[in-house]
């Protein structure tokens, strides 16, 4: 089974309709992120986590928001998706003891029609 | 600003060739730098990090990169390219962000460069 698993992996939806995007670990890492990736633009942060009273905002936060339900899951909602909104979504981990590295999940590809 | 730039979006190099995917970072203070792979329609996968000490890191599958201060890279090498090795290639940094428990590190990702091995 995979480290850090993301539901669903693909998904298509409606203008105005409201999606979650669903991330759970078993590595058991504190920090917790969600990025977005479209095509020439690399990854941007969307929210991060570093436990589950910690939540912050990333660069591209707008028309997001994020609960953390546990240490080891942290959802992604859109409350009114956008076209613009149509891109691979991933979730990742990493242990605040280490120097860094992200652990990804396979990501969920979301089109906003 | 802190920033990692990837002045490539595609490399191609021949089967057997020797193939370099460049990255340059701006950052405060001493950089933590990482290069990961992803492979079409996966998540994205940690090739090696620069931390400290010696410049050159190796790293999985037979790469490495070299850290070089003065210029501000750490570029992605490989001594011989495989075909299987095409896949694109980001290059990230840890970036300062505040954050209310006093401050951390985030990675901040370059755009990424597509590497393209031709048989």
């Amino acid at each position: 089974d995979a480290d850090v698993t993301q539901t669903p992996r693909n998904r298509i939806t409606k203008t105005g309709k409201r999606i979650m995007l669903e991330c759970s670990q078993t590595k058991g890492h504190d920090r917790m992120y969600w990025y977005r990736q479209d095509p020439g633009l690399g990854l941007q942060l969307i929210y991060y986590s570093f436990d589950v009273k910690d939540i912050n905002k990333g660069e591209i936060s707008d028309g997001y928001s994020v609960s953390r339900q546990a240490q080891a899951k942290f959802s992604l909602s859109l409350e009114s998706a956008i076209p613009n909104q149509t891109a691979l979504y991933f979730c990742a981990t990493s242990d605040p003891d280490g120097p860094g590295e992200l652990f990804f999940g396979e990501g969920s590809r979301l089109t906003v029609l | 600003a802190q920033s990692v730039a990837q002045p490539e979006d595609q490399v191609n190099v021949a089967e057997g060739n020797p193939l370099t995917v460049k990255c340059t970072y701006s950052v405060s203070g001493n950089p933590y730098l990482f290069w990961y792979v992803q492979y079409p329609n996966r998540g994205l996968q940690f090739l090696l990090k620069y931390i400290t000490g010696d410049n050159l890191v190796k790293g999985s599958y037979g790469f490495e990169a070299e850290f070089n201060k003065s210029q501000t890279s750490f570029h992605l090498k490989k001594p011989s390219a495989l075909v299987s090795d095409s896949a694109l290639y980001f290059c990230a940094v840890r970036a300062f962000l505040l954050a209310w428990s006093g401050g951390s590190y985030i990675p901040t990702f370059g755009r990424g460069t597509s590497l393209i091995v031709h048989p």
